[in-house]
């Protein structure tokens, strides 16, 4: 059983393109994150939602915007994609706190 | 300065070392400590959380604080090859939560 899942695994598109990023969990955990992975392996987290609404919104560019329409999904949606947004994008979950938290595979985005 | 710094290796040992990874951090609000293990091109899973200062033992690892130090440890006894991953320290103060940038370990055989 997967407990953390995004898709798709790889998207590979060109610059000033909208994509979209899909999450879901089955852990009956109340908070999800999207995180950003760089080339150079570095983990910054951009969102975190619980119960749906948005607790934390890290300094990322309005062209980013997640979309959570239950507390079992958060979608990450992308506007106008740039070179600079190629990375691993991670989604998390946790039930209570920011300490215990599930990681999905992650989606490589390659910006051409 | 980065809330948390992390020294990113490589480090290269062989099988049956005691392998010691390290943070550093400025935040004295952080409180709770964890560190995740990530193997290549997969998701981060936690290993370990402690909260405060202590050790915390599970298996063949041990997370050490030292708050006054601004200071955390993660050792690996008995290392094996199949211990080889990233490893990535990461910090909460509420609201706030931080990932150091990873040390990548090899256990050679």
């Amino acid at each position: 059983d997967t407990a953390v899942s995004q898709t798709p695994k790889y998207l590979v598109t060109q610059m000033g393109n909208d994509k979209s990023i899909k999450c879901e969990q089955n852990l009956g955990h109340d908070t999800m994150y999207w995180y950003k992975q760089d080339s150079k392996k570095f983990l910054k987290i951009m969102f975190s939602y619980n119960n749906k609404e948005l607790i934390i919104n890290e300094t990322v560019p309005n062209r980013f915007s997640p979309k959570s329409p239950d507390k079992a999904h958060l979608n990450l949606h992308i506007n106008s994609l740039e070179l600079g947004d190629s990375a691993v994008y991670f989604c998390a979950s946790s039930r209570d706190s920011f300490y215990e938290q599930y990681f999905g595979p992650g989606t490589r985005l390659t910006v051409t | 300065q980065k809330e948390v710094e992390q020294d990113p290796g490589p480090l290269s040992v062989p099988e049956g070392a005691i392998v010691s990874l390290n943070c550093t951090y400025s935040n004295s609000a952080f409180q709770y400590f964890m560190w995740y293990r990530q193997y290549s091109r997969k998701g981060p899973e936690l290993l370990m959380y402690t909260y405060s200062s202590g050790n915390k033992e599970d298996g063949r690892f041990t997370a050490q604080v030292d708050k006054s130090s601004k200071y955390i440890s993660l050792f690996i006894r008995d290392s094996q090859p199949s211990d080889s991953a990233t490893y990535l320290c990461a910090m909460d103060a509420g609201n706030q939560f931080y990932f150091g940038t990873g040390t990548s370990l090899t256990v050679i055989p």
